[in-house]
């Protein structure tokens, strides 16, 4: 089957620096996806990787390695306002997007 | 202004009732998914379209049907509701032709059925 893994919930403190990591197992691979959700809200996107490395965008960035099904996103300067769910998507051979069930950033001052 | 607009924004509905949540878009976008999120459970799909005319099924279609007669609305209708499909539905659209193929969200329509 195919299976998104992030954690549940982190804790943070503003100012300070936070990984969310994703592992995936799906059926091929065509790309991951980060989104952002507040509370109530839609989700909003985040960055896209296709290839290996590090794409930066401003104080987030995202990283992707292949070949062990592994992502992270890295958020910096934390804001009050980054307290928010952060969801990983893979899209699969299908062309399909397997979302994972998000990780939920609490932010403390 | 544009994006992507969903109606109601929200609703409760007594099982065994027809329901329709409406998703318009104006960005042109070729393919439109609807999908529902639940507690605890990443977003999962329930229909999408990749261009005017056709329609697919995605991982939970049972109980809901959509159309695609034109590019800008994809609407999705469950027949006879039940409490199970109480949740959180989301239309997004993206333009396949892109590198990304990025998803874009509606604001969502939170539905009850008791």
């Amino acid at each position: 089957g195919q299976n998104i893994d992030q954690p549940t919930e982190m804790t943070a403190t503003e100012g300070a620096i936070v990984q969310i990591n994703c592992t995936y197992q799906t059926s091929g691979f065509n790309g991951l996806f980060w989104y952002q959700q507040h509370a109530g809200e839609a989700p909003t996107f985040l960055s896209y990787n296709v290839l290996d490395g590090l794409e930066e965008k401003g104080r987030f960035s995202s990283f992707l390695s292949r070949s062990k099904g592994y992502s992270y996103l890295l958020l910096k300067e934390l804001q009050m306002k980054d307290s928010a769910s952060y969801l990983c998507a893979v899209r699969d051979s299908n062309y399909q997007l397997i979302w994972g069930a998000g990780t939920k950033l609490i932010i403390k001052p | 202004i544009a994006g992507i607009t969903q109606a109601p924004t929200s609703q409760i509905l007594a099982a065994g009732r027809r329901m329709t949540l409406r998703c318009t878009q104006d960005m042109r976008h070729n393919a439109m998914y609807w999908y529902r999120q639940d507690l605890g459970l990443g977003l999962r799909l329930i229909h999408y379209s990749n261009t005017a005319g056709t329609t697919g099924k995605g991982e939970v279609p049972d109980g809901y049907s959509v159309s695609r007669a034109n590019t800008d609305d994809f609407p999705l209708t469950l027949a006879s509701a039940v409490p199970s499909q109480t949740s959180v539905y989301f239309c997004a659209s993206s333009d396949t032709s892109g590198s990304s193929d990025t998803q874009y969200f509606g604001p969502g329509t939170r539905l009850t059925v008791l």
